[in-house]
């Protein structure tokens, strides 16, 4: 069964590094998206992403951070400056379609530490 | 805006015991609602969903939800609970489309053999 694949698992890096998180969605999918998790919190939306641009992003999304889709296979979240509260896991997930009724597929995550 | 609750950050069942995971969610329209597992190491796994119809709908690995619009619940319901089941469970929903989903925080569920 295909599956959402990111790398790294974990990554340790310090404040005001740059960070990329990098995902590879399931190859027919063409929405995709990024949540993140901060321990013993929701699961809360980011950005999502189709045909190349942002179709929506939430306030955490900020300018410090950008998507990218380089080729045809990878999605990839970057953190230009990351401070300590950006420590979290970070979801990648994609899906056929858009409509509420389409279900999302996540990858295993990436958990981020900025110390 | 919608919100999803899972009350519970725990749940706890002997094995062969049915099991519930409740949510309860708030959205201004329809909700179409979600429920994702997560073993560990692992993404959120997509088990069923309901978006009209039939108010029980039935999932992946025997799993199955109550939409009940009164209570605004859709509680995750098993008939006979496996060691296997033994993850972390997060209710979410979507009410606008193209609105991301909203997720609950999760509650772990812990089959005891």
């Amino acid at each position: 069964e295909p599956e959402v694949t990111q790398t790294p698992s974990h990554q340790v890096t310090q404040m005001g590094q740059e960070v990329i998180l990098r995902c590879v969605p399931i190859s027919n999918h063409l929405y995709f998206y990024w949540y993140r998790q901060i321990l013993g919190q929701k699961v809360e939306f980011l950005v999502s992403f189709y045909n190349n641009e942002i179709s929506e992003k939430s306030e955490i999304f900020d300018d410090q951070f950008s998507v990218e889709r380089p080729d045809g296979s990878n999605f990839t979240l970057k953190i230009r400056s990351t401070k300590l509260e950006d420590s979290a896991m970070y979801f990648c997930a994609s899906s056929v379609g858009q409509g509420r009724g389409s279900e999302q597929y996540f990858g295993p995550g990436t958990r981020l530490t900025v110390t | 805006a919608q919100s999803v609750a899972q009350p519970e950050d725990q749940v706890n069942v002997a094995e062969g015991n049915p099991l519930t995971v409740k949510c309860t969610y708030s959205v201004s329209g329809n909700p179409y609602l979600f429920w994702y597992v997560q073993y560990p190491n692992r993404g959120l796994q997509f088990l069923l969903k309901y978006i009209t119809g039939d108010n029980l709908v039935k999932g992946s690995y025997g799993f199955e939800a109550e939409f009940n619009k009164s209570q605004t619940s859709f509680h995750l319901k098993k008939p006979s609970a496996l060691v296997s089941d033994s993850a972390l469970y997060f209710c979410a929903v979507r009410d606008i489309r193209y609105e991301p989903f909203t997720f609950g925080i999760g509650t772990k569920l812990q089959v005891i053999p």
